[in-house]
Protein backbone atom coordinates (compact mmCIF):
# COMPACT_ATOMS: atom_id res chain seq x y z
CA UNK A 1 0.00 0.00 0.00
CA UNK A 2 1.14 3.22 -0.90
CA UNK A 3 2.03 5.72 2.20
CA UNK A 4 2.84 9.63 2.24
CA UNK A 5 4.87 10.82 5.02
CA UNK A 6 5.31 14.72 5.88
CA UNK A 7 8.11 14.87 8.68
CA UNK A 8 7.21 18.53 9.26
CA UNK A 9 4.05 18.70 11.39
CA UNK A 10 4.87 22.97 11.84
CA UNK A 11 6.36 25.19 9.85
CA UNK A 12 6.86 29.15 9.88
CA UNK A 13 8.17 31.52 7.31
CA UNK A 14 8.56 35.53 6.89
CA UNK A 15 6.16 37.37 4.91
CA UNK A 16 8.28 37.86 1.60
CA UNK A 17 10.21 35.15 1.99
CA UNK A 18 10.37 31.79 0.89
CA UNK A 19 9.53 28.04 2.58
CA UNK A 20 10.08 24.56 1.58
CA UNK A 21 7.54 21.69 2.63
CA UNK A 22 8.65 18.46 2.82
CA UNK A 23 6.79 15.21 1.09
CA UNK A 24 7.70 11.75 0.48
CA UNK A 25 5.80 8.74 -0.45
CA UNK A 26 6.42 5.15 -1.04
CA UNK A 27 5.20 3.53 -3.55
CA UNK A 28 6.07 0.56 -6.17
CA UNK A 29 4.32 1.99 -9.17
CA UNK A 30 5.67 3.69 -11.91
CA UNK A 31 2.88 5.94 -13.05
CA UNK A 32 0.92 8.17 -10.27
CA UNK A 33 -0.20 11.60 -9.58
CA UNK A 34 1.14 14.12 -6.74
CA UNK A 35 -1.01 17.11 -5.08
CA UNK A 36 -0.18 19.53 -2.74
CA UNK A 37 -3.77 20.34 -1.02
CA UNK A 38 -4.07 23.86 1.58
CA UNK A 39 -6.20 23.81 3.94
CA UNK A 40 -7.22 27.09 5.90
CA UNK A 41 -8.43 28.12 8.81
CA UNK A 42 -11.48 28.06 7.40
CA UNK A 43 -11.28 24.53 6.83
CA UNK A 44 -11.93 24.55 3.00
CA UNK A 45 -9.57 21.80 1.04
CA UNK A 46 -8.33 23.83 -2.15
CA UNK A 47 -6.17 22.26 -4.42
CA UNK A 48 -2.77 24.39 -4.75
CA UNK A 49 -1.05 22.23 -7.65
CA UNK A 50 -0.88 18.59 -9.34
CA UNK A 51 2.50 16.95 -10.73
CA UNK A 52 1.98 13.83 -12.95
CA UNK A 53 5.11 11.19 -12.36
CA UNK A 54 5.75 10.56 -16.13
CA UNK A 55 6.17 14.38 -16.38
CA UNK A 56 9.73 15.12 -15.70
CA UNK A 57 8.99 18.98 -15.73
CA UNK A 58 8.41 20.60 -12.11
CA UNK A 59 5.05 21.58 -11.87
CA UNK A 60 4.73 25.48 -11.36
CA UNK A 61 1.58 27.88 -10.21
CA UNK A 62 2.64 31.42 -9.42
CA UNK A 63 4.31 31.34 -6.59
CA UNK A 64 4.16 27.32 -5.88
CA UNK A 65 6.06 25.28 -7.33
CA UNK A 66 7.13 21.60 -6.58
CA UNK A 67 10.72 19.70 -6.45
CA UNK A 68 9.76 16.50 -7.62
CA UNK A 69 12.66 14.21 -7.64
CA UNK A 70 10.59 10.87 -8.57
CA UNK A 71 13.63 8.42 -7.71
CA UNK A 72 13.74 9.41 -4.54
CA UNK A 73 10.27 9.65 -3.94
CA UNK A 74 9.99 13.39 -2.97
CA UNK A 75 7.34 15.69 -3.73
CA UNK A 76 8.13 19.21 -1.93
CA UNK A 77 6.33 22.56 -2.22
CA UNK A 78 7.81 25.79 -2.62
CA UNK A 79 5.92 28.95 -1.65
CA UNK A 80 7.68 32.05 -2.69
CA UNK A 81 7.18 35.65 -1.63
CA UNK A 82 4.89 33.89 1.13
CA UNK A 83 1.71 35.97 1.97
CA UNK A 84 -0.05 36.08 5.13
CA UNK A 85 -2.73 34.38 3.37
CA UNK A 86 -0.70 31.08 2.85
CA UNK A 87 -1.06 30.37 6.09
CA UNK A 88 -2.83 26.94 6.58
CA UNK A 89 -2.41 23.05 7.09
CA UNK A 90 -0.70 21.96 3.92
CA UNK A 91 -1.40 18.26 3.13
CA UNK A 92 0.51 16.19 0.02
CA UNK A 93 -1.05 13.16 -1.50
CA UNK A 94 -0.96 10.52 -3.54
CA UNK A 95 -3.38 8.59 -6.32
CA UNK A 96 -2.60 5.89 -7.77
CA UNK A 97 -3.39 5.10 -11.79
CA UNK A 98 -3.66 1.61 -11.42
CA UNK A 99 -7.00 -0.30 -11.68
CA UNK A 100 -8.99 2.75 -12.06
CA UNK A 101 -8.57 4.04 -8.55
CA UNK A 102 -9.77 7.43 -7.53
CA UNK A 103 -9.04 6.73 -3.63
CA UNK A 104 -6.06 9.67 -2.67
CA UNK A 105 -3.40 8.91 0.13
CA UNK A 106 -3.28 11.52 2.01
CA UNK A 107 0.08 12.82 4.75
CA UNK A 108 -0.71 13.89 8.15
CA UNK A 109 0.18 17.51 7.05
CA UNK A 110 2.46 20.93 7.34
CA UNK A 111 0.84 23.45 9.39
CA UNK A 112 2.20 26.74 8.06
CA UNK A 113 2.47 29.99 9.77
CA UNK A 114 3.33 33.13 8.16
CA UNK A 115 4.98 35.80 10.87
CA UNK A 116 4.55 39.33 9.62
CA UNK B 1 -16.10 28.62 -2.82
CA UNK B 2 -19.52 27.31 -3.07
CA UNK B 3 -18.86 24.72 -5.86
CA UNK B 4 -19.45 21.72 -2.80
CA UNK B 5 -21.75 22.65 0.46
CA UNK B 6 -22.23 20.51 3.59
CA UNK B 7 -24.71 20.73 5.76
CA UNK B 8 -24.80 21.35 8.49
CA UNK B 9 -21.22 22.96 9.80
CA UNK B 10 -21.56 21.93 13.08
CA UNK B 11 -23.16 18.74 14.18
CA UNK B 12 -22.99 17.48 17.97
CA UNK B 13 -25.04 13.57 19.06
CA UNK B 14 -25.70 11.44 21.17
CA UNK B 15 -24.25 7.54 21.03
CA UNK B 16 -27.73 6.57 20.45
CA UNK B 17 -28.88 9.65 17.64
CA UNK B 18 -29.52 8.95 14.37
CA UNK B 19 -28.40 11.95 11.67
CA UNK B 20 -27.15 12.78 8.58
CA UNK B 21 -24.86 14.94 6.86
CA UNK B 22 -25.56 16.05 3.05
CA UNK B 23 -23.37 17.41 0.47
CA UNK B 24 -24.26 18.68 -2.34
CA UNK B 25 -22.42 20.06 -5.39
CA UNK B 26 -22.83 22.51 -8.06
CA UNK B 27 -19.65 21.60 -10.16
CA UNK B 28 -21.42 18.99 -13.07
CA UNK B 29 -19.21 16.35 -11.50
CA UNK B 30 -20.25 12.95 -11.66
CA UNK B 31 -17.75 11.49 -8.32
CA UNK B 32 -18.66 11.96 -5.07
CA UNK B 33 -16.37 11.06 -2.27
CA UNK B 34 -16.59 10.91 1.94
CA UNK B 35 -13.61 11.57 4.05
CA UNK B 36 -12.96 11.66 7.56
CA UNK B 37 -10.19 13.62 9.14
CA UNK B 38 -9.47 13.11 12.65
CA UNK B 39 -6.98 15.36 14.70
CA UNK B 40 -3.34 14.10 14.13
CA UNK B 41 -4.27 11.66 11.59
CA UNK B 42 -4.02 11.85 7.68
CA UNK B 43 -7.36 12.36 5.94
CA UNK B 44 -9.27 8.77 5.14
CA UNK B 45 -11.11 8.15 2.31
CA UNK B 46 -14.35 6.76 3.16
CA UNK B 47 -16.61 5.79 0.46
CA UNK B 48 -16.44 6.92 -3.39
CA UNK B 49 -19.67 7.15 -5.86
CA UNK B 50 -19.92 7.28 -9.53
CA UNK B 51 -22.56 8.39 -11.38
CA UNK B 52 -24.86 7.68 -8.30
CA UNK B 53 -23.41 3.62 -7.97
CA UNK B 54 -20.85 2.99 -4.66
CA UNK B 55 -17.51 2.18 -6.26
CA UNK B 56 -15.11 2.14 -3.35
CA UNK B 57 -16.24 1.32 0.53
CA UNK B 58 -12.89 1.49 2.70
CA UNK B 59 -13.69 -1.05 5.34
CA UNK B 60 -16.28 1.61 7.10
CA UNK B 61 -18.15 0.80 9.97
CA UNK B 62 -21.72 -0.28 9.33
CA UNK B 63 -22.90 2.53 11.17
CA UNK B 64 -21.77 4.88 8.68
CA UNK B 65 -24.15 4.54 5.50
CA UNK B 66 -23.94 6.66 2.68
CA UNK B 67 -26.45 7.61 -0.10
CA UNK B 68 -26.07 8.73 -3.29
CA UNK B 69 -29.86 9.50 -5.26
CA UNK B 70 -28.00 12.07 -7.92
CA UNK B 71 -24.99 12.68 -9.24
CA UNK B 72 -25.11 16.07 -7.35
CA UNK B 73 -26.29 15.00 -4.08
CA UNK B 74 -24.88 13.04 -0.86
CA UNK B 75 -25.55 12.22 2.26
CA UNK B 76 -23.90 10.05 5.08
CA UNK B 77 -26.67 8.64 7.62
CA UNK B 78 -25.38 8.42 11.16
CA UNK B 79 -26.04 6.27 13.87
CA UNK B 80 -25.35 4.42 17.02
CA UNK B 81 -21.65 6.37 17.07
CA UNK B 82 -19.11 6.24 19.06
CA UNK B 83 -17.15 8.80 20.70
CA UNK B 84 -14.08 8.04 18.51
CA UNK B 85 -16.30 8.88 15.73
CA UNK B 86 -16.04 12.61 16.18
CA UNK B 87 -13.96 14.21 13.51
CA UNK B 88 -14.32 16.82 10.83
CA UNK B 89 -15.99 14.83 7.54
CA UNK B 90 -15.66 16.22 4.39
CA UNK B 91 -17.26 15.67 1.13
CA UNK B 92 -15.54 16.13 -1.95
CA UNK B 93 -16.47 15.41 -5.70
CA UNK B 94 -14.70 15.47 -9.44
CA UNK B 95 -15.60 14.90 -13.01
CA UNK B 96 -14.50 11.10 -12.51
CA UNK B 97 -11.79 9.38 -13.45
CA UNK B 98 -8.55 9.08 -12.37
CA UNK B 99 -7.24 12.56 -14.17
CA UNK B 100 -9.83 14.93 -12.34
CA UNK B 101 -8.76 16.61 -9.20
CA UNK B 102 -10.99 16.73 -6.42
CA UNK B 103 -12.73 19.19 -4.63
CA UNK B 104 -13.57 19.74 -1.48
CA UNK B 105 -16.81 20.82 0.64
CA UNK B 106 -15.68 23.14 4.05
CA UNK B 107 -16.33 19.82 6.00
CA UNK B 108 -18.90 19.09 9.07
CA UNK B 109 -17.61 19.26 12.62
CA UNK B 110 -18.95 16.30 14.47
CA UNK B 111 -18.98 15.75 18.13
CA UNK B 112 -20.27 12.14 19.30
CA UNK B 113 -20.90 12.58 22.91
Amino acid sequence: AQTVTQSQPEMSVQEAETVTLSCTYDTSESDYYLFWYKQPPSRQMILVIRQEAYKQQNATENRFSVNFQKAAKSFSLKISDSQLGDAAMYFCAYRSRQGGSEKLVFGKGTKLTVNP
Amino acid sequence: ETGVTQTPRHLVMGMTNKKSLKCEQHLGHNAMYWYKQSAKKPLELMFVYNFKEQTENNSVPSRFSPECPNSSHLFLHLHTLQPEDSALYLCASSRGGERETQYFGPGTRLLVL
